[in-house]
């Protein structure tokens, strides 16, 4: 089945400066990429995704790019801010007509320091 | 429109005993997905829900089943619970039709 790995397992940065996860996955044949912030104590939240027929996608301070050949995507923030700091998960899945399921990448705990 | 909801948001129990965990979807959302998060596995498929039937299942024991009701709402249970089945429960909608999954606040259950 799927894999999904996301580094690193923790990154800590300054206020203002941009913040890089990346993830690989196992499955050529998989092509929707999520990515979710968790906060403490609450939900996963869909901050970005992206299609494998799409190669960049951007959402104000947030981007996510894939490499399909490579088979990785990274999410990039840029203008980090103090509320950025969560912890961030990438996944994965293969879009059919039986449906479809999350593959989870372990997150990413993303700490923006003032 | 009115987010995931999940009821009840804790629970313990202990050893043996089993567990319902509910899931109400989205509204107009057909498609309900189950999944374990703990701090060791991390976030783990259980099984999603389409039209009342599973179509797709996670790699977990049979002692984890679920439902899913003509109103979309859905259920999981636990039975014969093991202290490794403490965990945050999220549930998951989407349209069905679309691969967007909003997830729901989730059911703390500890198991003593």
């Amino acid at each position: 089945g799927e894999n999904v790995e996301q580094h690193p397992s923790t990154l800590s940065v300054q206020e203002g400066d941009s913040a890089v996860i990346k993830c690989t996955y196992s499955d050529s044949a998989s092509n929707y990429f999520p990515w979710y912030k968790q906060e403490l104590g609450k939900r996963p939240q869909l901050i970005i995704d992206i299609r494998s027929n799409v190669g960049e996608k951007k959402d104000q301070r947030i981007a996510v790019t894939l490499n399909k050949t490579a088979k990785h995507f990274s999410l990039h923030i840029t203008e980090t801010q103090p509320e950025d700091s969560a912890v961030y998960f990438c996944a994965a899945s293969i879009r059919k007509a039986a449906g479809n399921k999350l593959t989870f990448g372990g997150g990413t705990r993303v700490l923006v320091k003032p | 429109k009115a987010g995931v909801t999940q009821t009840p948001r804790y629970l313990i129990k202990t050893r043996g005993q089993q567990v319902t965990l509910s899931c109400s979807p989205i509204s107009g959302h057909r498609s309900v997905s189950w999944y374990q998060q703990t701090p060791g596995q991390g976030l783990q498929f259980l099984f999603e829900y389409f039209s009342e039937t599973q179509r797709n299942k996670g790699n977990f024991p049979g002692r984890f089943s679920g439902r899913q009701f003509s109103n979309s709402r859905s259920e999981m249970n636990v039975s014969t619970l093991e202290l490794g089945d403490s965990a945050l429960y999220l549930c998951a909608s989407s349209s069905g039709l679309s691969d967007t999954q909003y997830f729901g606040p989730g059911t703390r259950l500890t198991v003593l």
